[in-house]
């Protein structure tokens, strides 16, 4: 298993361009979240989802926004990049059942200029 | 509201000396998970842990060690004879239930210890 996949590693947008961060998992997990790093700072939730067609927001939606068509892939949209944006973007997964851990991609870390 | 508190937000030790990181915690929920995850230099969360608020006895694993005191509300992360691999960012977290559906919830992250082992 491949677990969680996050493409790109790393992007440079400029202030109003937009751009979808890709998060793949091959693990069949039910929940998928989106947080965000910035520096210093511990991880805040952007948007999760608990199955295919079901997202809800989290903690920081602001300026984002998800879709969830499949179990597999669950994509993050910046629909008009500012440079408030600039963080180091994590996508994580679970199985449906327990208080089970999240297991997370290597992260997209996204500059906006 | 849930929070995490990592007071410490930097430790440097020397390698094989022990180290202990703390993690306080606020919450609501009578049913909760603790967890502690690791960054290393290279970006990537590792998970280490989880516990939940019913169970208190304190866990070993190799190097690493765990105390949860639910009166304290406290989720102390110590480790061992510490090596320069030790090295990284270490989170504590805290999930929160989110919904209706059984198991479901989010982690509240602390803002991180970064700890630095020297040779």
């Amino acid at each position: 298993n491949a677990g969680v996949t996050q493409t790109p590693k790393f992007r440079i947008l400029k202030i109003g361009q937009s751009m979808t961060l890709q998060c793949t998992q091959d693990m069949n997990h039910n929940y998928m979240y989106w947080y965000r790093q910035d520096p210093g700072m511990g991880l805040k939730l952007i948007y999760y989802s608990v199955g295919a067609g079901i997202t809800d927001k989290g903690e920081v939606p602001n300026g984002y926004n998800v879709s969830r068509s499949t179990t597999e892939d669950f994509p993050l949209r910046l629909e008009l990049a500012a440079p408030s944006q600039t963080s180091v973007y994590f996508c994580a997964s679970r199985p449906g059942q327990g208080f089970n851990e999240q297991f997370f991609g290597p992260g997209t870390r996204l500059t906006v200029l | 509201a849930q929070k995490v508190t990592q007071a410490q937000t930097e430790i440097s030790v020397v390698e094989k000396e022990d180290v202990t990181l703390d993690c306080v915690y606020e919450t609501r929920d009578t049913t909760y998970y603790l967890f502690w995850y690791k960054q290393p230099p290279s970006g990537e969360l590792v998970f280490l842990i989880r516990r939940n608020s019913f169970d208190e006895q304190n866990e070993i694993s190799g190097r690493y060690s765990w105390n949860f005191q639910k009166s304290t509300s406290s989720f102390n992360f110590t480790i061992t004879a510490s090596q320069v691999v030790d090295s990284a960012v270490y989170f504590c977290a805290l999930s929160e239930a989110i919904g209706t559906g059984a198991g479901s919830y989010q982690l509240t992250f602390g803002k991180g210890t970064k700890l630095s082992v020297i040779p």
